[in-house]
């Protein structure tokens, strides 16, 4: 069974830093691109970023910009995403998702979601 | 940078058809994807490259896309279908939403 799960959320304050973390199983992890997807409290999907196969190419959304990074472990079957500079409007829930692996750009499997929280 | 448009909310009766739409310049030149997601749980693909179904997704929903305006269409709405839909694009190597659309079985 194709499984995502994240982890590494939580309670930080204004300036602080955190990372995710999102456990893949059930699929050839190496093969596939992989993204972050965020939601905030009550409001809709917004993309976050991406990263190739390899973990040599990387996007990200204007937002997080030179504040957050993507990045991944093929041998840990893991990735990842180091947010710093915390703001209060980067709460919310964090989806990591699978791309699809024909270049379509869909996500065809997400996690359960893992909260962040950013309060004094 | 590129921006969907949906309706906040969409109403449909038992057993008939309902449309969400998502608007956006020239979407129908772009691959356009749907989700469905329920309170509380993960976003789950329901239509992906238009008007393709996932493996286990039921021969109700189903999509369109031209000009506009891409549509996903539920036929024989059923309790179970209320949820919110996103539509999504990619453009410019970042993923795009749209707002998201609230559907009520009445």
């Amino acid at each position: 069974e194709v499984q995502l799960v994240e982890s590494g959320g939580g309670l930080v304050q204004p300036g602080g830093s955190l990372r995710l973390s999102c456990a893949a199983s059930g699929f050839t992890f190496s093969s596939y691109w992989m993204d972050w997807v965020r939601q905030a409290p009550g409001k809709g999907l917004v993309w976050v970023s991406r990263t190739n196969s390899d973990g040599s190419s990387t996007t990200y959304a204007d937002s997080v910009k030179g504040r957050f990074t993507i990045s991944r472990d093929n041998a840990k079957n893991t990735l990842y995403m180091q947010m710093n500079s915390l703001r209060a409007e980067d709460t919310a829930v964090y989806y990591c998702a699978r791309s699809d692996r024909a270049g379509y750009n869909y996500f065809d499997c997400w996690g359960q979601g893992t909260l962040v929280t950013v309060s004094s | 940078s590129y921006e969907l448009t949906q309706p906040l909310s969409v109403s449909v009766a038992l057993g008939q058809t309902a449309r969400i739409t998502c608007g956006g310049n020239n979407i129908g030149t772009k691959n356009v994807h749907w989700y469905q997601q329920k309170p509380g749980q993960a976003p789950v693909l329901v239509i992906y490259r238009d008007n393709n179904r996932p493996s286990g997704i039921p021969e109700q929903f189903s999509g369109s896309n031209s000009g506009n305006t891409a549509t996903l269409t539920i036929s024989r709405a059923q309790a179970g279908d209320e949820a919110d839909y996103y539509c999504q694009v990619w453009d410019s190597s970042t993923g795009v939403f749209g707002g998201g659309t609230k559907l009520t079985v009445l």
